[in-house]
């Protein structure tokens, strides 16, 4: 168990609605990374923020948000979904701050999405 | 931009044997961290090991250990005594602290009894 949660395991819904990823990080790591792993394929970072705030973008769709709580959980939204968002979505977290140590990214056990 | 290559789609190992898998990486960083990551058939990613750039000596975790050439450009994994509960996919994931990791695309590892 890394200590990173993610609700729901499952979500099955069908193109064109809107989904919402939950993920609370370990305690005491600041960031939250997600990643998008399509079947067997490698994972491609979506977004991360740090203590609440964005720090970085990657392959995104414009259809994509995200946002991180005060309490640091963070949701990610799907919005007009298509069948090739079908995937699933892991949440990492970290403490993502530099010092004599290496920031390593523990992964919740994701949530899998199915677009009908 | 960083790149992770993970030339061996699948690999297979006899039971108690040992496996190599191989990962290269491409970065104009000084700084970086190397990472292995599992994926056993429930989805969920497992850290393997991980080695930083700074450090010439090879991390080892128990049956783990990694072959890291940083001149090549190359961070190989050694399972050694592979057990049935190894077969998974394996990522290679590149890292600059704090920053996103980049991920290889994976090799498939069987272990026959």
């Amino acid at each position: 168990d890394s200590g990173v949660t993610q609700t729901p395991k499952h979500l099955i819904t069908a193109t064109g609605q809107r989904v919402t990823l939950r993920c609370s990080p370990r305690s005491g790591d600041l960031s939250v990374y997600w990643y998008q792993q399509s079947l067997d394929q490698g994972l491609q970072f979506l977004i991360q923020y740090y203590n609440g705030e964005e720090r970085a973008k990657g392959n995104i769709l414009e259809r994509f948000s995200a946002q991180q709580f005060p309490d640091l959980h963070s949701e990610l939204n799907l919005s007009s979904l298509e069948l090739g968002d079908s995937a699933l979505y892991f949440c990492a977290s970290s403490v993502a701050r530099r010092g004599p140590w290496t920031d390593t990214q523990y992964f919740g056990p994701g949530t899998r999405l199915t677009v009908l | 931009a960083q790149t992770v290559t993970q030339s061996q789609p699948e690999m297979s190992v006899q039971e108690a044997e040992t496996v190599t898998l191989s990962c290269t990486y491409d970065t104009s960083e000084s700084d970086y961290y190397l990472f292995w990551y599992k994926q056993p058939p429930s989805r969920q990613m497992i850290l393997v090991i991980r080695q930083e750039a700074y450090k010439q000596q090879n991390a080892t975790e128990n049956r783990f250990s990694v072959n890291f050439q940083k001149a090549a450009k190359s961070f190989s994994l050694k399972i050694s005594d592979s057990q049935l509960g190894d077969a998974a996919m394996y990522f290679c994931a590149y890292g600059s602290n704090t920053d996103k990791l980049i991920f290889g695309t994976g090799t498939r590892l069987q272990v026959f009894p």
